[in-house]
């Protein structure tokens, strides 16, 4: 079955601490990997993307993503959180023509 | 330049009401998809429109919604009669015309949330 999956619902850091994001995506996705942002009341904002080339890929506010093809994996970091992160993170990939997403991890920052 | 908005931000219906959402792309954006959050799962893709033409369809649940997007600029999704699983959030995005989805960059809107009680 075409899916991505976001081992964990609920993640909380103390700001400064790094930061990691599981994403797995099963069989068939091209790759092309994307993760989203979603602060509240905001839209969706797409924080980095990976198509080929070079495995580890940056993006904006500081995240980085390793492409892992052995292990199915796009997992999100950040060296140094900050409180403004606080919002729900969303793996995706492309499968055929379609964007498929992870049911998401809601990050929570304590000072 | 103004982002994708959607309308409107909350809509609180009975089981069996009708509830129409609008979705106003970025000008000039000729892809327009619909997606869909049922609480804590995954967003689910509905539907894709080129300009004003049905691309794709295939995540549509049932006959009850029925999509437009009359001259290809804004876009209607309309739930009629609702259930109580229709629930969710609802999210629109928008992209210019590229070769291939995966270099589509999407702008999503902030998403309706839908209750039907």
């Amino acid at each position: 079955a075409q899916s991505v999956t976001q081992p964990d619902i609920h993640i909380t850091v103390s700001e400064g601490a790094s930061l990691e994001l599981r994403c797995n995506y099963s069989y068939g996705a091209t790759p092309y990997l994307f993760w989203y942002v979603q602060s509240p009341g905001q839209g969706l904002q797409l924080l980095l993307k990976y198509f080929s080339g070079d495995t580890l890929v940056q993006g904006i506010k500081g995240f980085e993503a390793e492409f892992k093809r052995s292990q199915s994996s796009f997992n999100l970091r950040k060296p140094s959180v900050h409180w403004s992160d606080a919002a729900e993170y969303f793996c995706a990939a492309i499968y055929g023509n379609k964007l498929v997403f992870g049911a998401g991890t809601i990050l929570r920052v304590k000072s | 330049e103004a982002g994708v908005t959607q309308f409107p931000s909350h809509s609180v219906i009975e089981k069996g009401q009708t509830v129409t959402l609008r979705c106003d792309p970025i000008s000039g954006h000729d892809n327009l998809y619909w997606y869909r959050r049922v609480m804590g799962k995954e967003i689910k893709f509905l539907l894709h429109f080129v300009k004003e033409s049905k691309q794709d369809e295939s995540g549509m649940p049932n006959n009850r919604f029925l999509a437009e997007r009359t001259g290809g600029t804004y876009s209607t999704l309309k739930v009629q009669p609702a259930e109580l699983e229709d629930s969710g959030v609802y999210f629109c995005a928008s992209s210019q015309v590229v070769v291939h989805p995966g270099n589509e960059k999407l702008f999503f809107g902030s998403g309706t949330q839908l209750s039907v009680l």
